[in-house]
């Protein structure tokens, strides 16, 4: 089955940069959407269609595409931001899939 | 305002069934696809089926086909999902989202716990 891969955790120091990335086979011919997910709350979206931003989500959030990868960027990151991000894509069957998880850490 | 809003926790037994309900409000309920995704304890998200209300055309995750089946009642602009033949590995957060190309998972369900347990 189709699978999306993430680091599971990432720790960054407040107002620096932190980058998450997510691979998968077809990503270079399927979108690929981020979600952010604080502890006892239903997923935000925060990046649609590889790098745009929805209405109401920060700035400081981006996302970019290279080939197999998929790159959410948070800059100039704050205590909010800490959580669980999750990429999601589909494959050329229309299966959709999450990819594990990371945990973004703001020491 | 989009609102979906999911029906209460439920606790069932091994080899029952669940059926979790979904109601949206503030928009028009056809013109996107309703997702069904569920979260074990401390896991990821795993999505698990959606339906396009339009058509009344549903795709299942291959590790739930024969136990899963969504289904939609447009005059009431509700989606449901009902799991059987549950485990205790069903145990899970179950969440309904309003899905498109364009937007992704703009709008989720507050989510239903569904508990297995003998």
């Amino acid at each position: 089955s189709y699978e999306l891969t993430q680091p599971p955790s990432v720790s960054v120091s407040p107002g620096q940069t932190a980058r998450i990335t997510c691979s998968g086979d077809a990503l270079p011919k399927q979108y690929a959407y981020w979600y952010q997910q604080r502890p006892g709350q239903a997923p935000v979206l925060v990046i649609c269609k590889d790098s745009e931003r929805p209405s109401g989500i920060p700035e400081r959030f981006s996302g970019s595409s290279s080939g197999t990868t998929v790159t959410l960027t948070i800059s100039g990151v704050q205590a909010e931001d800490e959580g669980d991000y999750y990429c999601q894509s589909a494959d050329s069957s229309g299966t959709y899939v999450f990819g594990s998880g990371t945990k973004v850490t703001v020491l | 305002q989009v609102q979906l809003v999911q029906s209460g926790a439920e606790v069932k037994k091994p080899g029952s069934s669940v059926k979790v309900s979904c109601k949206a409000s503030g928009g028009t309920f056809s013109t996107h696809a309703i997702h069904w995704v569920r979260q074990a304890p401390g896991q990821g998200l795993e999505w698990i089926g959606r339906i396009i209300p339009m058509f009344d055309i549903s795709r299942y995750a291959q590790s739930f086909q024969g136990r899963l089946t969504i289904t939609t009642d447009k005059s009431t602009s509700s989606a449901y999902m009902e799991l059987t033949n549950l485990r205790s590995d069903d145990t899970a957060v179950y969440y309904c989202a309003r899905y498109s190309e364009v937007t992704g998972h703009d709008y989720w369900g507050q989510g239903t716990l569904v508990t297995v347990s003998s």
